[in-house]
């Protein structure tokens, strides 16, 4: 079966720089949640989008900015990168009646 | 943790014993979900309990939840070493918009050592 797929599975960036990472849903699936789990920590939900438009945000800085396009692929864009935003960024997919999201492998970010 | 604290935050343990791992929440929630990932790697749905249930059964997994408590636990039955993985539980609450975020616990790090 299909699952959710993350690109680049590594990313490696120096501070300021930008940094796009890609997230390819689950056919069918309507919802995409964004989450950041830094090094040791639970994940931190971030943003998601129902049907392409946001529907909810959570603890996403100002830097940080998302969108999901019609083929309900997303990015999540992440500029001024700083070293704190070192972490694994993890997408989620599931349909909205659901309630289990299906996770993808995430995207390593390290900023250096 | 946004969501609260998980108890034990390490649990090591033979093969064949059992795995207990329990998980404290703050809010109202709709549903509470159990996910399981290895180190640095993605995380597994494993199961899902709802907030009108208290016990619920899954292979070797058996989880409770206690909404006047605000708190799950998690049993893992004849332990295997293939079962070493962090585990987090998961809240749900319906958010004022459509989608239903995830608010997790600060893990448990099972080790099952053969």
């Amino acid at each position: 079966a299909a699952g959710v797929i993350q690109s680049p599975r590594h990313l490696i960036k120096e501070k300021r720089e930008t940094a796009t990472l890609k997230c390819y849903p689950i056919p069918r699936h309507d919802t995409v949640y964004w989450y950041q789990q830094g090094p040791g920590q639970d994940p931190q939900f971030l943003i998601s989008f129902y049907e392409k438009m946001q529907s909810d945000k959570g603890s996403i800085p100002d830097r940080f900015s998302a969108q999901q396009f019609s083929d309900y692929h997303s990015e999540l864009n992440m500029s001024s990168l700083e070293l704190g935003d070192s972490a694994l960024y993890f997408c989620a997919s599931s349909l909205v009646s659901g309630n289990e999201q299906y996770f993808g492998p995430g995207t390593r970010l390290t900023v250096t | 943790s946004q969501q609260g604290e998980e108890d034990p935050q390490a649990l090591s343990i033979q093969e064949g014993e059992n795995a207990t791992m329990n998980c404290s929440y703050k809010t109202s929630i709709n549903n509470l979900q159990w996910y399981r990932q290895n180190s640095g790697r993605g995380l597994v749905h494993l199961i899902l309990i709802r907030s009108n249930e208290r016990e619920k059964h899954s292979g070797r997994l058996r989880v409770t939840l206690d909404t006047s408590k605000k708190s799950s636990s998690l049993l893992i039955t004849a332990s295997r070493a293939a079962d070493t993985a962090s585990y987090f539980c998961a809240t749900v609450r319906i958010s004022s918009g459509s989608a239903r975020q995830l608010t997790f616990g600060s893990g448990t790090q099972l080790t099952v050592l053969p």
